[in-house]
Parts: structure tokens; C-alpha cells; sequence
């Protein structure tokens, strides 16, 4: 099962938007709305930020938002704020009855 | 509150074996599926096996299918995997993950631990 494809980095300053994208197959994203994404700043866990390809866990900010298009999903974060500079990775269920994630994207603050 | 704790990993020679643990409290374990997930240092995250809240469905990713198996134990509320024949490729840090799913299919992994690093060099 290959990675999702991600960009490898994101820039914005802050309040401004940004979307990551996250493309995979017919056999993955598009065949599945299992989609998560994941936040990690350096030397920490991930924590889970959306699921479901757009619903947001409890505490989780509603600057956050996902959406899925047929094989590819997006990340949005409105309101780019210093904390959110992190790493993003999405991940998707397959037809090969296992999860992929993506190659994670660095999200920088300007 | 929520809190998956790992163990077990360490420096292990090529071609030896280890056995990781994951302890939870604080949340629902019984009723849901949980994953392993590794992260090789500087790389991003691989899934490397789940289980179901019942055992009655396990899955590992083809790097460590029959090399690796995955265990529970919902009485003590703690996940296992035994990793053997480990070769220096299986160099990760191995996060526990609860899913919000019961079974093994679909969910997401909402809870994760802070992970147990595992070296595999000789």
C-alpha cells in the first residue's frame, strides 16, 4: 500500500488560510470516508484533529476543517495562529483492510 | 482522563525478538479496537497492525506480516506485540492507539500514547 501524497510543506502568515491536500486512490480515499488527519508538534504524539473526512473531535478548534473530493481529501485551518505550526499527516482506511497515512506536511508560520 | 502508556521497547541485535506493552485507563477499552503505529526517526507515520474490541479481527501491514503479533488482554486493560525476527528497518518509535471504532474496520485513532522507542542495530 503506497503513502498518501501530501505536500512536503505549507506556509501562511498569521490569520490567513491554508489548505493541505492529501491524494490517494480509489482503493483508499476515494472508496472510504474513513479520512483522519493528525497534528504533531515536534517530539510529541499525534493528536487527532478531524475524522470522518470533516468531523472534529471534542476541543479540537472549529478553525479546523476537512472535506474529501473523490480520491483526494483537504485539510483547512482559517485563522493561522503560531501554535498551529506543526505537522500534519492525513491517513485513510483501504480496501487491503489496513491504514495508509500520508508523507505529513510541515505547516510554518510566517 | 484518557492515557495509553507503552513499554517494552529498548535495543534489540538483528534477527531477535521484543514484546511491547500498552496499559490504558481512563478511557473505554474493552469496547474498541486498538493499533500500533510506528515512526522511524525523522520519517512519518506507518499503521503496523489492529485489533478488534473482541480479538476477533486482527490486520498487519505487509512489512511485519509473520514477523509481528499483535494481543489483548481487556481484563488488564492492555494491548501487546510481540516483534520478532526484528530487523533494522523495524527502528521506530511505537505508538498504542485507541480507535473510536469497535471493530476492526474503518474507525479513527483518537488517543494516542507517547510511544516506546525500539533500536534495532547490532
Amino acid at each position: 500500500q503506497s503513502a498518501l501524497t501530501q505536500p512536503a510543506s505549507v506556509s501562511g502568515s498569521p490569520g490567513q488560510s491554508i489548505t493541505i491536500s492529501c491524494t490517494g486512490t480509489s482503493s483508499d480515499v476515494g472508496g472510504y470516508n474513513y479520512v483522519s488527519w493528525y497534528q504533531q508538534h515536534p517530539g510529541k504524539a499525534p493528536r487527532l484533529m478531524i475524522y470522518a473526512v470533516s468531523d472534529r473531535p471534542s476541543g479540537v478548534s472549529n478553525r479546523f476543517s476537512g472535506s474529501k473530493s473523490g480520491n483526494a481529501a483537504s485539510l483547512t485551518i482559517s485563522g493561522l495562529q503560531a501554535e498551529d505550526e506543526a505537522d500534519y499527516y492525513c491517513s485513510s482506511y483501504t480496501s487491503s483492510r489496513s491504514w495508509v497515512f500520508g508523507g505529513g506536511t510541515t505547516v510554518t508560520v510566517l | 482522563e484518557a492515557q495509553l502508556v507503552e513499554s517494552g521497547g529498548g535495543l534489540a541485535q538483528p534477527g531477535r525478538s521484543l514484546r511491547l506493552s500498552c496499559e490504558a485507563s481512563g478511557l473505554n477499552f474493552d469496547d474498541h479496537a486498538m493499533h500500533w503505529v510506528r515512526q522511524a526517526p525523522g520519517k512519518g507515520l506507518e499503521w503496523v497492525s489492529g485489533i478488534s474490541w473482541n480479538s476477533g479481527e486482527i490486520g498487519y501491514s505487509d512489512s511485519v506480516m509473520g514477523r509481528f503479533t499483535i494481543s489483548r488482554d481487556n481484563a488488564k486493560k492492555s494491548l501487546h506485540l510481540q516483534l520478532n525476527n526484528l530487523r533494522a528497518e523495524d527502528t521506530a518509535l511505537y505508538y498504542c492507539a485507541h480507535s473510536k471504532s469497535r471493530g476492526y474496520f474503518g474507525g479513527t485513532f483518537d488517543h494516542w500514547g507517547q510511544g516506546t522507542l525500539v533500536t534495532v542495530s547490532s
